[in-house]
């Protein structure tokens, strides 16, 4: 099993639609949770921090469930500039360590 | 402005021919690593270090060197390249392995082996 696994998809969506992504992870000890957006054939950066009562930037809204261990990531009112690829991080406690997710390939479509 | 620098960032050499791969970063920050990232797999750590003079290997270490002889530089080095090895790299840094979170990357350098 992985340690960090995502849906690579695609997903394509309308404009203007909610779209969510799941995560699971595998190591109960991970300490911090992130999302990454990558575009094509550049970096990742960081889109968010996840923290455990859930957070909200904008149209973004991110949620941990430490039980169930997975997280994820809710776009809502897609816009064409969103459709990228979505990185699911897992720090590990004890190394700091980064894991990253395949990825989640997302297509707004007008 | 803080940022991550690599270079090449586009090369396509021949089996055998070694080649640097060169990294920079202006954050004064600890940690550096590099990842490879290929369709299917995601990204995969190489080499880590946490500090100057102190590097590890990370999960897909074989076929790579690096060094850490001063903390800004992190170059990763193909002393033999093969095809396998037709990848993207990214050169990453950030402030400190425990306590740093938030993960610098560079814009990425295509590496293709004939």
């Amino acid at each position: 099993r992985k340690e960090v696994e995502q849906d690579p998809g695609p997903f394509n969506v309308p404009e203007g639609a909610t779209v969510a992504f799941n995560c699971t992870y595998s190591n109960s000890a991970s300490q911090s949770f992130f999302w990454y957006r990558q575009d094509c054939r550049k970096e990742p950066k960081l889109l968010m921090s996840v923290y455990s009562s859930g957070n909200e930037d904008g149209r973004f809204t991110a949620q941990l469930n430490r039980a169930s261990q997975y997280i994820s990531l809710l776009i809502r009112d897609s816009k064409l500039s969103d459709s990228a690829t979505y990185l699911c991080v897992v720090k590990a406690g004890n190394t700091g360590k980064l894991i990253f997710g395949q990825g989640t390939t997302l297509q707004v479509k007008p | 402005e803080a940022q991550v620098t690599q270079n090449p960032r586009y090369l396509i050499t021949v089996t055998g021919k070694k080649l640097t791969v060169t990294c920079s970063q202006n954050m004064n920050h600890e940690y550096m690593s590099w990842y490879r990232q290929d369709p299917g797999l995601g990204l995969r750590q190489i080499y880590y270090s946490m500090n100057v003079e102190v590097t590890d290997k990370g999960d897909v270490p074989e076929g790579y060197k690096v060094s850490r002889k001063e903390k800004r530089n992190f170059p990763l080095i193909l002393e033999s390249p093969s095809p396998n090895q037709t990848s993207l790299y990214f050169c990453a840094s950030r402030r400190a392995a425990l306590s740093g979170n938030t993960i610098y990357f560079g814009e990425g350098s295509w590496l293709t082996v004939v």
